[in-house]
């Protein structure tokens, strides 16, 4: 069965330059979830996009941004890195109004600043 | 705002025995999700509770949901080494979707 695809599946960035990391979701599915998770830490929602319109958001700091894309495709786009955005970057998507069943998480993008 | 937490938050213990994992949130949620975590590993989803006396067995684990105690729980049989990971629960509503995650519980199995 088809999985939630996230590319790069590492990335090492310098301080202060920019990032994207993409998400492909499953297909079919019209929501895309972005967590981040630092080391030792559980995942913390940023952000999330339901039919290419940002329908909720977390804790993402304003130096990052996101949007989805007419093929559902999600990009995090993230500037000005910081030594602190070293982390596992993951994406989930579902299909609206499915109670949940369908919740499916990348594989993640380990994100290291240097 | 919804909370998650779990306890205990690290748990060493023998082969062979038997453990329990517990998940408290704050507010209502219509769903309740276990997920273990190997190392720099991805979530690995391993169940979805979306009622109030939902019981669901996976091989040596089994998790429940009381939704009107807003408490759920991952029970470990004769635990064996295989199953040391985090074992994270996250809950999570219909109406936004996100989940909220617990604090994880490291789980460590000695021979």
């Amino acid at each position: 069965a088809a999985g939630v695809i996230q590319s790069p599946r590492h990335l090492i960035k310098e301080k202060r330059e920019t990032a994207t990391l993409k998400c492909y979701p499953i297909p079919r599915h019209d929501t895309v979830y972005w967590y981040q998770q630092g080391p030792g830490q559980d995942p913390q929602f940023l952000i999330s996009f339901y039919e290419k319109m940002q329908s909720d958001k977390g804790s993402i700091p304003d130096r990052f941004s996101a949007q989805q894309f007419s093929d559902y495709h999600s990009e995090l786009n993230m500037s000005s890195l910081e030594l602190g955005d070293s982390a596992l970057y993951f994406c989930a998507s579902s299909p609206m109004g499915d109670r949940g069943l369908g919740y499916t998480f990348g594989s993640g993008t380990r994100l290291t600043v240097v | 705002e919804l909370k998650v937490e779990q306890n205990p938050l690290f748990l060493s213990m023998q082969e062979g025995k038997n453990y329990t994992i517990y998940c408290n949130y704050s507010t209502t949620s219509d769903r309740l999700y276990w997920y273990r975590q190997d190392p720099g590993k991805s979530l690995e989803s391993l169940f979805v509770l979306l009622s109030n006396g939902a019981v669901k067995q996976e091989g040596r684990l089994m998790a429940s949901l009381d939704t009107k105690a807003r408490l759920s729980t991952l029970h470990i049989t004769a635990a064996v080494h295989d199953l040391s990971a985090t074992y994270f629960c996250a809950a999570g509503s219909s109406n936004t979707g996100k989940l909220i995650f617990g604090q994880g519980t490291t789980l460590q199995v000695k021979p």
